[in-house]
């Protein structure tokens, strides 16, 4: 059973960096398929950040393409998130998931981790 | 224009059938697959259909998709009380590069 678990810090200042990880379990991520985050600010609908396949290919929102970086630590059968210059607006839900391909469904999601951006 | 557009909210009674749409253009739905995830109150987004109009293991036939060229909608019927829960429309959009969420549906049985 493939397992997808968030962690990070639940505070974050504005102008900050928001880092979180995604630890898996029951799938080596070295294996294939890609890996991806997705945010949810409260109350509102989802948005797909960007996503990850093994080796180092990435692809991001357009929106979000300059402030973001996602790696993965093989080692750790981790992927990670950095969202640089976080303002009130990157208040979210965020969620990780894997995604069969590029353009295919995202079948197993994380829990979701709460990232509030304040002073 | 890049943008899934579902209606905020929809209704129905115990057995009743209810769709749901998802508009969207020909850079988007027309060209790839559209999948729908199911989020019931504070949990994470579930995988509910794929590849327009496929069920992963588990989830019940009640649940269908289908999709028209730029429109996709799912379908429930027998509807149930534990139906009750936000339905978003998902898809690739070419001019993006990237992943569409339509807003979402939030979906009342009354």
């Amino acid at each position: 059973q493939v397992q997808l678990q968030e962690s990070g810090p639940g505070l974050v200042k504005p102008s900050e960096t928001l880092s979180l990880t995604c630890a898996v379990s029951g799938y080596s991520i070295s294996s294939g398929f890609y890996w991806g985050w997705i945010r949810q600010p409260p109350g509102k609908g989802l948005e797909w950040i960007g996503s990850l396949y093994h080796g180092g290919s990435t692809y991001y929102s357009p929106s979000l393409k300059s402030r973001v970086t996602i790696s993965e630590d093989t080692s750790k059968n981790q992927f990670s998130l950095r969202l640089r210059s976080v303002t009130a607006a990157d208040t979210a839900i965020y969620y990780c998931a894997r995604h069969r391909g590029q353009w295919l469904h995202f079948d197993y999601w994380g829990q979701g981790t709460l990232v509030t951006v304040s002073s | 224009q890049s943008v899934l557009t579902q209606p905020p909210s929809a209704s129905g009674t115990p057995g009743q059938r209810v769709t749901i749409s998802c508009s969207g253009s020909s850079s988007n739905i027309a060209t790839n697959t559209v999948n729908w995830y199911q989020q019931l109150p504070g949990t994470a987004p579930k995988l509910l259909i794929y590849d327009n109009d496929q069920r992963p293991s588990g989830v019940p036939d009640r649940f269908s998709g289908s999709r028209s060229g730029t429109s996709a909608s799912l379908a429930i019927s027998g509807l149930q009380s534990e139906d009750e829960a936000d339905y978003y429309c998902a898809a690739w959009d070419e001019n993006l590069n990237g992943w569409l969420f339509g807003g979402g549906t939030k979906l009342t049985v009354l």
